[in-house]
């Protein structure tokens, strides 16, 4: 058990619609990354927060977008959601120097 | 571009069979180097992890992966592999300063009994 949280764990949502998927890191961590894993395929590297701001970003739309609280939890937000957007949505939690990433079970989601 | 390439996508050993499993990354500079394990259901494991020093690192589980810098590898090995072992490897990269793991696609092992 790593410590970190998401959730729901699955999703079916519509092409279109938005969607808001939720971390919670591991206790004493500061910095929440996020990871996109198609099937067949290594996760990618969506962005990171790290005391709130946003701290690194990959090669993503601007319709993929986050929040860090000051509890250090974390949202992923995606706007007009995409077939493509179907996917595993990974959390990862660690301190800034990413000495080890701990990650969560990850949310699943499924855009019809 | 950065990227990491694992070079077996699907792997079948009996138990007790050796494991290497490849890993190549391409980035000049100095890079963090991570296997992290997945077994079926779970959360994605680290099992060891590369940043500096004797370039054989030895994690958890009996396994071991080697730096190479002239070959910009870090190959993964067990003598032994166990049944337990069934499971998704992914090989990931973070270039020193960066704030983001690059990983491979995958190498999904499955030791039969």
């Amino acid at each position: 058990e790593t410590g970190v949280t998401q959730s729901p764990t699955h999703l079916i949502k519509t092409r279109g619609q938005q969607v808001t998927l939720r971390c919670s890191s591991q206790s004493g961590h500061n910095t929440v990354s996020w990871y996109q894993q198609a099937l067949g395929q290594g996760p990618q590297f969506i962005f990171q927060y790290y005391r709130e701001e946003e701290n690194g970003r990959g090669n993503f739309p601007p319709r993929f977008s986050g929040l860090q609280f000051p509890n250090y939890s974390s949202e992923l937000n995606v706007n007009a959601l995409e077939l493509d957007d179907s996917a595993l949505y990974l959390c990862a939690s660690s301190d800034i120097d990413m000495a080890e990433a701990f990650f969560g079970q990850g949310t699943r989601l499924t855009v019809v | 571009a950065q990227s990491v390439s694992q070079h077996n996508h699907h792997v079948i050993l009996s138990e007790a069979a050796s494991l290497e499993l490849g890993c190549n990354y391409s980035y000049g500079g100095t890079v963090n180097l991570f296997w992290y394990v997945q077994y079926p259901g779970q959360h994605l494991q680290l099992l060891l992890k590369y940043f500096s020093g004797d370039p054989l690192v030895k994690g958890i589980k009996g396994f071991e992966a080697e730096f190479i810098k002239s070959k910009f590898s870090f190959n993964l090995r067990k003598p032994s592999v166990q049944w337990s072992d069934t499971a998704e490897y992914f090989c990931a990269a973070s270039p020193s300063g960066t704030y983001k793991y690059i990983f491979g696609t995958g190498t999904r092992l499955k030791v039969l009994a």
